[in-house]
């Protein structure tokens, strides 16, 4: 089964904008860490916002956000004020606690600013 | 800059070669992990290593191997190359075993077999 689902493929966003990226996960392991990173075209995986399984409030780093509702098993992304240097892939990832540094990812949502 | 760093960029070989990747990590960086990106996928994981002992293995044949070295750098070694392995690879380093710490990416090698 997939562990990490991402089903928006593509999405557009006007500049200054807020935008929400989904992500839903499956695990069954109590906990884990939810985590979510920007690629752009140059390849490298740039860390935005992490989650924790146990963290009571969502967590927040400057414009990034994350939306987390456990029983529903979502850890969206929300992009606020977007800029156009935010035009990159977004990849929503998880770890579980047996797992070092064992990440799942999804497939990723190309993210689209507009003038 | 995440102070990982990745070797050669880009590379191309020709199918059924040998090739070797290279990932220098931060230092007191004592877990490395190893992907395959292929074109328009997420990440997959090929295993990871933790004080130079492969710890977590995805699914991956055995012609690819790894080690990781006392300087917190390490290796991706791929046998008998198929046009199947063109991708961009990725080694994610973090420190210590726990869990709840982030890991830093390297900028990739893409990799292209002909």
């Amino acid at each position: 089964a997939q562990k990490i689902t991402q089903t928006q493929p593509g999405m557009f966003v006007q500049e200054k904008e807020a935008v929400t990226l989904d992500c839903t996960y499956d695990t069954s392991d109590p906990s884990y860490g939810l985590f979510w990173y920007k690629q752009p075209s140059s390849g490298e995986m740039i860390f935005l916002i992490y989650q924790g399984s146990y963290d009571q409030q969502n967590a927040t780093e400057g414009r990034y956000s994350l939306n987390f509702q456990k029983a529903r098993k979502s850890a969206n992304l929300v992009i606020s004020a977007s800029q156009l240097g935010d035009s990159a892939m977004y990849f929503c990832a998880m770890r579980e606690v047996d797992n070092f540094n064992k990440f799942y990812f999804g497939s990723g949502t190309k993210l689209n600013v507009k003038p | 800059e995440t102070g990982v760093t990745q070797s050669p960029t880009h590379l191309i070989k020709t199918r059924g070669q040998q090739v070797t990747l290279r990932c220098s990590s931060q230092s007191g960086h004592n877990t490395v992990s190893w992907y395959q990106q292929a074109l328009g996928q997420g990440p997959q994981f090929i295993f990871q290593y933790y004080r130079e002992e492969e710890n977590g293995r995805g699914n991956f044949p055995p012609r690819f191997s790894g080690l990781q070295f006392p300087n917190y750098s390490s290796e991706l070694n791929v046998n008998a190359l198929e046009l199947d392995d063109s991708a961009l690879y990725l080694c994610a380093s973090k420190a210590g075993g726990g869990r709840n710490t982030e890991a830093f990416f390297g900028q990739g090698t893409r990799l292209t077999v002909v």
